[in-house]
Parts: C-alpha cells; sequence; structure tokens
C-alpha cells in the first residue's frame, strides 16, 4: 500500500546541534514530495518542496532535505538548529493527484 | 496577497447539532481542501475540490460535506456531532490540482 512514514514521533535536540529529521514513502514511482512545518495553534507552512532534478533542496529558514531515491526517502536537515525551530514537522508526498501526511516528527529544542 | 482564511477559528458545539466551516482561499487558488487533526489520528484527508467540483474524499462517514462556490470559497458543514469529531480542521489553496498546499490558521471544533 502506498504510504509515507516519519519514524521518530518526536526528537529533542540542543540548540545549536544539528537536526535530520527523517521521511520514508512507499510508493511505485517517485511522487513528488514536501516537509511542512506546524507552530502550536497555527497551520501548515511549506518549508521546501522536491519535483524532480537536483536532489538537494534548499527551502526557508535554513532548512535543506535531500532526495534518496535508492532508499526511497526524503529526509530534512538543518544544521544548527534555533530554539524558534520548535514545532511539528511533516512529510507529504503526492503521486496521481493524491497527497497523503506523515504522522509527523514533534521537534523540541532544550536550552 | 492575503492568505487562506478560515471562520470560525474557534467553535464549541454539543452532540447532535451541526456545524459549518468556510475557507477563503488564496485570491487565484482555484483548489481547495479539507483536513481533520486530531492528536491520535493526525492529519486525515476530507476531500478537495476543484473549479467547484469535488475531485477527491477521503474516508469519512457522510455527515461529512463540503461545496465550493463559484468564487472558490469553500464551506465544509458537519451534520449530527459527535464527541469524536472535536479536532482542528484546516483548509489550505492551491493553485493547481495536488500542488503545494496553503494552509489556513484552522478552524477548532469542541463537541461536549
Amino acid at each position: 500500500a502506498q504510504s509515507v512514514t516519519q519514524p521518530d514521533i518526536h526528537i529533542t535536540v540542543s540548540e545549536g546541534a544539528s537536526l535530520e529529521l527523517r521521511c520514508n514513502y512507499s510508493y511505485g514511482a517517485t511522487p513528488y514530495l514536501f516537509w511542512y512545518v506546524q507552530s502550536p495553534g497555527q497551520g501548515l507552512q511549506l518549508l521546501l518542496k522536491y519535483f524532480s532534478g537536483d536532489t538537494l533542496v534548499q527551502g526557508i529558514k535554513g532548512f535543506e532535505a535531500e532526495f534518496k531515491r535508492s532508499q526511497s526517502s526524503f529526509n530534512l536537515r538543518k544544521p544548527s538548529v534555533h530554539w524558534s525551530d520548535a514545532a511539528e514537522y511533516f512529510c507529504a508526498v503526492v503521486l496521481d493527484n493524491d497527497m497523503r501526511f506523515g504522522a509527523g516528527t514533534r521537534l523540541t529544542v532544550k536550552p | 496577497k492575503a492568505g487562506v482564511t478560515q471562520t470560525p477559528r474557534y467553535l464549541i458545539k454539543t452532540r447532535g447539532q451541526q456545524v459549518t466551516l468556510s475557507c477563503s482561499p488564496i485570491s487565484g487558488h482555484r483548489s481547495v481542501s479539507w483536513y481533520q487533526q486530531t492528536p491520535g489520528q493526525g492529519l486525515q484527508f476530507l476531500f478537495e475540490y476543484f473549479s467547484e467540483t469535488q475531485r477527491n474524499k477521503g474516508n469519512f462517514p457522510g455527515r461529512f460535506s463540503g461545496r465550493q462556490f463559484s468564487n472558490s470559497r469553500s464551506e465544509m458543514n458537519v451534520s449530527t456531532l459527535e464527541l469524536g469529531d472535536s479536532a482542528l480542521y484546516l483548509c489550505a489553496s492551491s493553485p493547481a490540482v495536488a500542488g503545494e498546499l496553503f494552509f489556513g490558521e484552522g478552524s477548532r471544533l469542541t463537541v461536549l
């Protein structure tokens, strides 16, 4: 069955440390890939997207993601986390006009 | 450009009542999608409308319905409310079908 998986429900990192959030998908073809962020009480905001081309994608707020076809992954990274990055992060995939979201990863940032 | 606007932001209803939520998309966006977000189930797709036509529907009972008007504004309705309908309902608009989504801040529904 087609699915998108975020293996980590909750991650805690120290401010200034690096971050990697995992996303794996199970589709026969390469879907369009997205990362969204949701701050408490807010809607979702697009961080970055991958449609085709360069597999390393730069987004807003210093985030980047790398598409790895062989691993069916689209992991989100940030070299140095800021306290304001504390939020919930959602990976999303679109294939054949069907968009699906992962369960989300909640990020806590320690001072 | 104004973002996606959802009204009301917060509302409290009792079981058995019905509720209508409204969504005004970004100007020029013709696709509107609705999602239900709960702590236990995460983000669940309700339906998508494009040019007043429902293109896609999630796995929700018939109590959940929606529509889109000619100006792309959308409404969703939930009839015979149940406690489990308590959730944040998110609307998102897109300039294209299944493209990048722009979300509103949501309507938080509490059913007592």
